[in-house]
């Protein structure tokens, strides 16, 4: 069980244009979602948690108007990287947690390459 | 604020030896570590939750431990092998209400055959 999904799991886009991942939970609801960005070597950076139907809190340095977060529902988180830009290049994974969970479940995650 | 620390980036053993890995946090104590394994190009899957008054806890060949006066979880692989090989992430509360956490750079165990 708990089992979240992405999806795509790889997207090569042109510099100005928007890019929108999903991230589903399939087996189970999740009232919290976040979503993390991973350079190379680098460890997991919270950007954002969002609950569903309420608006995304994001992190300092995280700017909102640019990372568009959607939790419309208790099973799907969209993270929409608009006007994209070479250094939006990264590994974005998401992760989701029940009500009655301890842990967050990760998604495999989504190479973005801005070129 | 909340630091957590993995010391080591690499760590190189081989098959059938016991590999450990440290974590330090700094600040007040996490309410849980957690541990997660990551393989290349993949998402960090779930291992293991220790919580702040327990002081060990086991799942098959895997074994963490809590010490609150180091501020260190210890993780544990015994008879390690080959597929064991992939990187290590530690992972601490945010210490607020949602639930986040602050995950260390990650330790990348290789066992060798």
């Amino acid at each position: 069980g708990a089992v979240v999904s992405q999806h795509p799991s790889r997207v090569i886009c042109k510099s100005g244009t928007s890019v929108k991942i999903e991230c589903r939970s399939l087996d189970f609801q999740a009232t919290t979602m976040f979503w993390y960005r991973q350079f190379p070597k680098q460890s997991l950076m919270l950007m954002a948690t969002s609950n569903e139907g309420s608006k995304a809190t994001y992190e300092q340095g995280v700017e909102k108007d640019k990372f568009l977060i959607n939790h419309a529902s208790l099973t799907l988180s969209t993270l929409t990287v608009t006007s994209a830009h070479p250094e939006d290049s990264s590994f974005y994974i998401c992760s989701a947690r029940g009500t009655n969970q301890e842990t967050q479940y990760f998604g495999p995650g989504t190479r973005l390459l801005v070129l | 604020s909340q630091k957590i620390e993995q010391n080591s980036e690499a760590l190189n053993i081989q098959e059938g030896k016991t590999a450990t890995l440290t974590c330090n946090y700094t600040n007040y104590s996490p309410a849980y570590l957690q541990w997660y394994r990551q393989d290349p190009g993949r998402g960090p899957v779930f291992l293991l939750l220790i919580r702040e008054n327990e002081k060990e806890k086991r799942k098959e060949r895997l074994k963490v431990t809590f010490d609150t006066t180091l501020k260190q979880s210890l993780f544990h692989i015994t008879a390690s092998q080959p597929a064991d090989s992939a990187t290590y992430l530690c992972a601490r509360d945010y210490g607020g209400s949602q639930g986040n956490l602050i995950f260390g750079k990650g330790t990348k165990l290789s066992v060798k055959p």
